[in-house]
């Protein structure tokens, strides 16, 4: 079964603390993103990639980092730089081809609330 | 700036009653465009999207959109929701690897 994994569902952290979301796909998607959802605010872009070994900032990536060692995986870290980050993150992928733009396939989410 | 909005943040229908969603956008050229579901706590499903083409195009669960160029437009009917139907929908446009999304629409459905 292909798709896009994220674990853990759920997590906290205590304030200070950097926390790693993990993000695996099998899709063979070359592309992957990180995204952050509030209520009443969509998606907001944190990081993406479209290569291994290469990322790119997306509108509010202060206070996060990511990596992007193998294909598959797109780990997010939360730091304590992050000033607001009780949130649900959502991990993402796509192909990279011809067209200016490809869809973006969905893993379950992580919520994280920092006590 | 280039943007989304999908104007409507909270609709409530009957079940069996028709459904449409509004999305506008602003880009300087047509994007691509979706539509997406997500129920609670969980990722987004695509539903449908318009690279080019027919301007009418059908989606997953019954659900169809029209891109209309002249409204800068995408918007999402279906024409008898179900329980089921009940989640956020959002639309959301590509152009050149940036993709934006709206701020949702959240859909109650009555019985």
């Amino acid at each position: 079964d292909g798709g896009i994994t994220q674990s853990p569902k759920y997590l906290f952290r205590k304030e200070g603390q950097n926390v790693t979301l993990s993000c695996e796909q099998n899709l063979n998607h070359d592309a992957m993103y990180w995204y952050r959802q509030d209520p009443g605010q969509g998606l907001r872009l944190i990081y993406y990639s479209q290569i291994v070994n290469d990322f790119q900032k997306g509108d509010i990536a202060e206070g996060y980092s990511v990596s992007r060692e193998k294909k598959e995986s797109f780990p997010l870290t939360v730091t304590s730089a992050q000033k607001n980050p009780t949130a649900f993150y959502l991990c993402a992928s796509s192909i990279v081809g011809t067209r200016n733009y490809n869809e973006q396939f969905f893993g379950p989410g992580t919520r994280l609330t920092v006590l | 700036a280039q943007s989304v909005t999908q104007p409507d943040i909270h609709i409530t229908v009957s079940e069996g009653a028709s459904l449409e969603l509004r999305c506008n956008y602003s880009y300087g050229a047509t994007p691509y465009l979706f539509w997406y579901v997500q129920s609670p706590g969980q990722g987004l499903q695509l539903l449908l999207k318009y690279f080019s083409g027919d301007t009418l195009v059908q989606g997953i669960k019954g659900f169809e959109a029209e891109f209309k160029r002249s409204q800068s437009s995408f918007n999402l009917r279906k024409p008898s929701v179900h329980w089921s139907d009940a989640a956020e929908y959002f639309c959301a446009v590509g152009f050149n690897n940036d993709m934006r999304f709206g701020a949702g629409t959240r859909l109650t459905v009555k019985p």
